[in-house]
């Protein structure tokens, strides 16, 4: 139990250009589903929240706009990079929870390259 | 400001060793501590633990707790090559769903 996937698991853009991710919870409602961003041989590092039907609340130094995070349903969250640059170009982390249980359960991760 | 400390930061033992892994942590209103391993892609779960000195076991894996200390060890026996990952510690501060996540250790396991 307790699976998550994303979509896509690899993605290569053009600067300038918009990115979509989906993070789905596919046998659990996620209460929270947490978005993550991991540059090589480095930690996760966290960069927004998100709660269903409510805005998500981003860490410090997260441009919003530039992170746009949609959490629509409990079982799907969204992010969409802006204008992508070629520093953006990161492994992308969503993990799910739910009852605020503190176990969150992570999506395989998707490798954004900007080129 | 919350924060995880793991050491070593990276390891290397042969097939058949113990190892272990540790895990200071200094967080707000404590709640529990999570063990990930994390290979080729995204962090998969080992353990949580919220109560001080009871051991968690799977397989040759265990941890455990001491919140009088602020730390956590994570023991592995008997390592085979499939061991080989970074090992992430996260401690979840109170009031929060965040996760505090270390640095991780880089373990390798030669045949």
């Amino acid at each position: 139990g307790a699976v998550v996937s994303q979509h896509p698991s690899w993605v290569i853009c053009k600067s300038g250009t918009s990115v979509k991710i989906e993070c789905r919870s596919l046998d659990f409602q996620a209460t929270t589903m947490f978005w993550y961003r991991q540059f090589p041989k480095q930690s996760l590092m966290l960069m927004a929240t998100s709660n269903e039907g409510s805005k998500a609340t981003y860490e410090q130094g997260v441009e919003k706009d530039k992170f746009l995070i949609n959490h629509a349903s409990l079982t799907l969250s969204t992010l969409t990079v802006t204008s992508a640059h070629p520093e953006d170009s990161s492994f992308y982390i969503c993990s799910a929870a739910w009852d605020r249980n503190y176990e969150q359960y992570f999506g395989p991760g998707t490798r954004l390259t900007v080129t | 400001e919350d924060k995880v400390v793991q050491s070593p930061l990276s390891l290397v033992v042969h097939e058949g060793d113990t190892v272990t892994l540790n895990c200071s942590y200094e967080v707000t209103n404590f709640r529990s501590l999570l063990w990930y391993k994390q290979e080729k892609k995204a962090p998969t779960f080992l353990f949580m633990l919220t109560s001080s000195g009871i051991e968690k076991k799977s397989g040759r894996l265990s941890s455990i707790l001491d919140k009088k200390e602020l730390f956590s060890i994570l023991n592995i026996t008997a390592t085979q090559t499939g061991d080989s990952a970074i090992y992430l510690c996260a401690a979840a501060p109170g009031g929060s769903e965040k996760l505090v996540f270390g640095k991780g250790t880089k373990l390798t396991v030669n045949p």
